[in-house]
């Protein structure tokens, strides 16, 4: 079993505040990271796969950086807003092809 | 492109019965997997399916089963329901089987077990 952390659990911030949280996983056997935002009511959207040690990919005002050799990722948003708010979700596939290990995720509220 | 569907979005079953719910993948995509939320868990991994035969199994009891057909839709089907199994079941499909490929989920399906 895949052992996937997110840090933080919850957290609340202020309409234009820049945040970040974390992903942990194993560090080795790394295939890919995948990241979800998920709204409430709505599916879980795709926002980046990352492969590469170093990956560094960009939505719009948010951003993931990856660490294949320590075993982590940083999501960040900058100038958060309302409609950011969401669970944060990673998810490293089990095996090459294989199915994604979820994490808990993050659940980011921002605050008019 | 049409997204991944879901049917029913809701549905109350009562103890004992059994329940099948469908997902419709995106045109082309030969994976599906299924997913099942329940209130304080993440998401947990039931199965996947990809060209009609299950790639991947998680850690769920054999009341819970699936089946993929020709056109890449997929049924799963639980039996002898409890009331734990009440949960948002996700199903979510990708295109080939590799790891980097991307996961589109579905809206859900609800389903309550009285």
């Amino acid at each position: 079993i895949l052992n996937v952390e997110q840090s933080p659990q919850s957290l609340h911030v202020q309409e234009g505040d820049s945040t970040n949280f974390t992903c942990s996983f194993p560090s080795s056997n790394f295939y890919a990271l995948h990241w979800y935002r998920w709204e409430t009511a709505k599916s879980p959207e795709a926002l980046f796969v990352m492969t590469l040690n170093g990956d560094e990919k960009k939505k719009g005002r948010i951003s993931a950086t990856l660490n294949t050799k320590e075993g982590y990722s940083y999501l960040y948003i900058k100038g958060s807003q309302p409609e950011d708010s969401a669970t944060y979700l990673c998810a490293p596939p089990v095996t090459s092809g294989s199915r994604l290990t979820f994490g808990e995720g993050t659940q980011l509220t921002v605050n008019p | 492109k049409a997204g991944v569907t879901q049917t029913p979005r809701y549905l109350i079953k009562t103890r004992g019965q059994q329940v099948t719910l469908s997902c419709s993948p995106i045109s082309g995509h030969r994976s599906v997997s299924w997913y099942q939320q329940t209130p304080g868990q993440g998401l947990q991994f039931l199965f996947e399916y990809f060209s009609e035969t299950q790639r991947n199994k998680g850690n769920f009891p054999g009341r819970f089963s699936g089946r993929q057909f020709s056109n890449s839709r997929s049924e799963m089907n639980v039996s002898t329901l409890e009331l734990g199994d009440s949960a948002l079941y996700l199903c979510a499909s990708r295109i080939g089987g590799s790891s980097t490929d991307t996961q589109y989920f579905g809206p859900g399906t609800r389903l309550t077990v009285l």
